[in-house]
C-alpha cells in the first residue's frame, strides 16, 4: 500500500526565513500534487507536479519532484505570516493517498 | 463555475445512528473521493468512485460505505455511528487524470 510521509509535521519560523518541507513516498508515481489547509477550512490546490524534475513557483512557495527518490519538496522563501497554515502532499496512484501534513507558523 | 458542493455543513447524530453525506462534483468531473479527517489530523482515504463504479476503498469498517449516481455525484453512508466518526468528511472531484482534484467544503459530523 502506497504511504506518504512529510517532514516536518510541526514547524514554526520567523519572518523572512527559508525553509522546506519534505514530502517522501513508498511506491513509484509520477503525479503529486500540494494543498493548503486554513483552520477549519478546506483544502486549496497549490500544485501539480506530473513528471520527474517538475518544478512549479507560485509566490514565496516552490515545488519540485524527483520521482526516482520519491521524493517531492515545498521551499518557503522569505515566509511572511499569510503563509501561517497546514500544507499536504498527496501522492496519485490508484487513487490519492496524503501525507499527514505540516502544520506551519510563521512568526514576527 | 460551480465548485465542489458537500451538504449538509454541520450535522449531528447520536449514536448507532446513520448519517448520509452528499457530494455534487464540479461539472464534468467524473472521480469522487471521500476523506475522513479528524480533529487536528490529516486526511484519511474512505472511497474512491469513478464512472460510477468503486475503484478502492481505504482502511475503514464495512458500516462506511457509499455510491455514486449517473451524474457523478456522490453519497457517503455511515451505519452505526460511534463517537469517533466525529470528523470532518471532505469529498473532492477530479476530471481528467492528470489534473488537481478539487475540494468541497466538507460536512462536519458531530457525534454524540
Amino acid at each position: 500500500e502506497l504511504k506518504v510521509e512529510q517532514n516536518p509535521l510541526f514547524l514554526s519560523m520567523q519572518e523572512g526565513k527559508n525553509y522546506t518541507i519534505y514530502c517522501n513516498y513508498s511506491t513509484t508515481s509520477d503525479r503529486l500534487y500540494w494543498y493548503r489547509q486554513d483552520p477549519g477550512k478546506s483544502l486549496e490546490s497549490l500544485f501539480v507536479l506530473l513528471s520527474n524534475g517538475a518544478v512549479k513557483q507560485e509566490g514565496r512557495l516552490m515545488a519540485s519532484l524527483d520521482t526516482k527518490a520519491r521524493l517531492s519538496t515545498l521551499h518557503i522563501t522569505a515566509a511572511v505570516h499569510d503563509l501561517s497554515a497546514t500544507y499536504f502532499c498527496a501522492v496519485v496512484l490508484n487513487d490519492m493517498r496524503f501525507g499527514a501534513g505540516t502544520r506551519l507558523t510563521v512568526k514576527p | 463555475e460551480a465548485g465542489v458542493t458537500q451538504s449538509p455543513t454541520h450535522l449531528i447524530k447520536t449514536r448507532g445512528q446513520q448519517a448520509t453525506l452528499r457530494c455534487s462534483p464540479i461539472s464534468g468531473h467524473t472521480s469522487v473521493y471521500w476523506y475522513q479527517q479528524a480533529l487536528g489530523l490529516g486526511l484519511q482515504f474512505l472511497l474512491w468512485y469513478d464512472e460510477g463504479e468503486e475503484r478502492n476503498r481505504g482502511n475503514f469498517p464495512p458500516r462506511f460505505s457509499g455510491r455514486q449516481f449517473p451524474n457523478y455525484s456522490s453519497e457517503l453512508n455511515v451505519n452505526a455511528l460511534e463517537l469517533e466518526d466525529s470528523a470532518l468528511y471532505l469529498c473532492a472531484s477530479r476530471g481528467q487524470p492528470n489534473t488537481e482534484a478539487f475540494f468541497g467544503q466538507g460536512t462536519r459530523l458531530t457525534v454524540v
